[in-house]
């Protein structure tokens, strides 16, 4: 079965500081992974995926994240926060041989940005 | 917005009774998820259906079911509620199942709200 863990269930970072959110994965296939944002009463909006392509995934909102197998990680970063970050952040991970059945997602890590 | 939709949007009901939730996925997407984030346990898939049919079932309780209508919209029926059931119910959609990394689009959910 495929999992994910986000370390940190609360972020704060300040206005113009490097975003970094953690994601790790377990996996017995190559799986596909994906980070999600969800404002406050709002749904679930896709930043990126890596679907086994290039490593390094660059998303929307200037979002990148990247796929380091040996360390099994799909960590998010941001080089410069900004006060519209503020959400949280959900890592998922689907598997390739079920196509889209499902998404497992991580518990989930709310990003504070501090003016 | 996501071209996902969902009624209600907000749902205050007792112990014990039934409710029914509705999604009308995007412009022809075939496969609909429900989803239920609570506090306690997260976002969860529950179950998937895809062109009419049950694809894939997740953490979902006997109490619930759930149909795909030939015009591709989804109802998720909840029955007996207890008050644990209270929560945000999502629905996504995407393309084909069988499509590995397509994006899955969600809607801005249902909160139920169990007294």
């Amino acid at each position: 079965a495929q999992s994910v863990t986000q370390l940190g269930s609360h972020v704060s970072v300040s206005e113009g500081a490097l975003v970094l959110l953690r994601c790790n994965y377990s996996s017995s296939v190559p799986p596909y992974l994906f980070w999600y944002v969800q404002y406050p009463n709002q749904g679930l909006q896709l930043l990126l995926k890596y679907t086994s392509a290039a490593t390094l995934v660059k998303g929307i909102n200037g979002f990148e994240a990247e796929f380091k197998k040996s360390e099994t990680s799909f960590h998010l970063t941001k080089p410069s926060a900004h006060m519209s970050d503020a959400a949280e952040y959900f890592c998922a991970v689907s598997d390739p041989a079920f196509g889209n059945e499902k998404l497992t997602f991580g518990t989930g890590t709310r990003l504070t940005i501090i003016p | 917005d996501s071209g996902v939709t969902q009624t209600p949007k907000h749902l205050i009901t007792a112990t014990g009774q039934r409710v029914t939730l509705r999604c009308s996925p995007r412009s022809g997407d075939l496969s609909v998820y429900w989803y239920q984030q609570s506090l306690d346990q997260g976002l969860q898939f529950l179950i998937q259906y895809y062109n009419g049919e049950e694809r894939a079932k997740g953490n979902i309780l006997e109490r619930f079911s759930a149909q795909q209508f030939p015009d591709l919209h989804s109802e998720l029926n909840l029955s007996s509620l207890e008050l644990g059931d209270s929560a945000l119910y999502f629905c996504a959609s995407s393309v084909d199942s069988s499509s590995t990394g397509d994006e899955t689009f969600f809607g801005q959910g249902t909160r139920l709200t169990v007294v």
